[in-house]
């Protein structure tokens, strides 16, 4: 099963909003609202930022967000700071009863 | 919060094969599932399957199939997960993950430090 699909790369200025699309199909991220979002810094574990397509773990920031249409999730981090700065991979459950992830977005705070 | 405390590096010969262990701190399992998750180096998160400590239940993907095993032991709260016919392809640092979220299988909100895994002649 191909991963999930993510720009490899986005970029913004601080203050800014920045979107990260991530696109499956109908067995996985569109079939159900088990999409998750992660974020990676160099070194680091990766952490989860959303679940369930829009919900934040408690001490997440308000500032990401996450929705899901059809086939395609989205990531909206609003407010753009320096420490945004990083990975970030979507993963969604699938039809299989197995978990996919994305190939990675590199997010860069200009 | 339960925290995922894994194995040290490894350096294996390709052929051979190699055991990384997740312990949770607190001495039990407070997650459904454990998740193993690797990363080649400069790659993106590769999921390779899950058991299920309460009943030992086990799910891999397709990729793996045949390759890796995984067990819990639920006395002592440890993982293990173990590849077999090592390859250069497998050098990656390997993560376990879990869920405090019930019992989902996904939305991996603790993470085990990673252990690298070199596969070299």
């Amino acid at each position: 099963q191909s991963a999930l699909t993510q720009p490899a790369s986005v970029s913004g200025s601080p203050g800014q909003s920045i979107t990260i699309s991530c696109t499956g199909t109908s067995s996985d991220v569109g079939g159900y609202n088990y999409v998750s979002w992660y974020q990676q810094h160099p070194g680091k574990a990766p952490k989860l930022m959303i679940y369930d397509v829009n919900n934040r773990p408690s001490g997440i920031s308000y500032r990401f967000s996450g929705s899901k249409s059809g086939n395609t999730a989205s990531l909206t981090i609003s407010g753009l700071q320096a420490e945004d700065e990083g990975d970030y991979y979507c993963s969604s459950y699938t039809s299989s009863i197995t978990v996919i992830f994305g190939g990675g977005t590199k997010l860069t705070v200009l | 919060q339960v925290q995922l405390v894994q194995s040290g590096a490894e350096v294996k010969k390709p052929g051979s094969s190699v055991k990384v262990s997740c312990k949770a701190s607190g001495g039990s399992f407070s997650s459904h599932a454990i998740t193993w998750v690797r990363q080649a180096p400069g790659q993106g998160l590769e999921w390779m399957g899950r058991i299920i400590p309460k009943i030992a239940l086990a799910h891999f993907a397709q990729h793996f199939q045949g390759r890796v095993s995984m067990i819990a032991d639920k006395s002592s709260g440890t993982a293990y997960m173990e590849v077999s016919s090592l390859r250069s392809e497998d050098t990656a640092i390997y993560y376990c993950a879990g869920s405090s979220y019930g019992s989902r299988v996904d939305a991996f909100d603790m993470w085990g430090q990673g252990t690298l895994v070199t596969v070299s002649s």
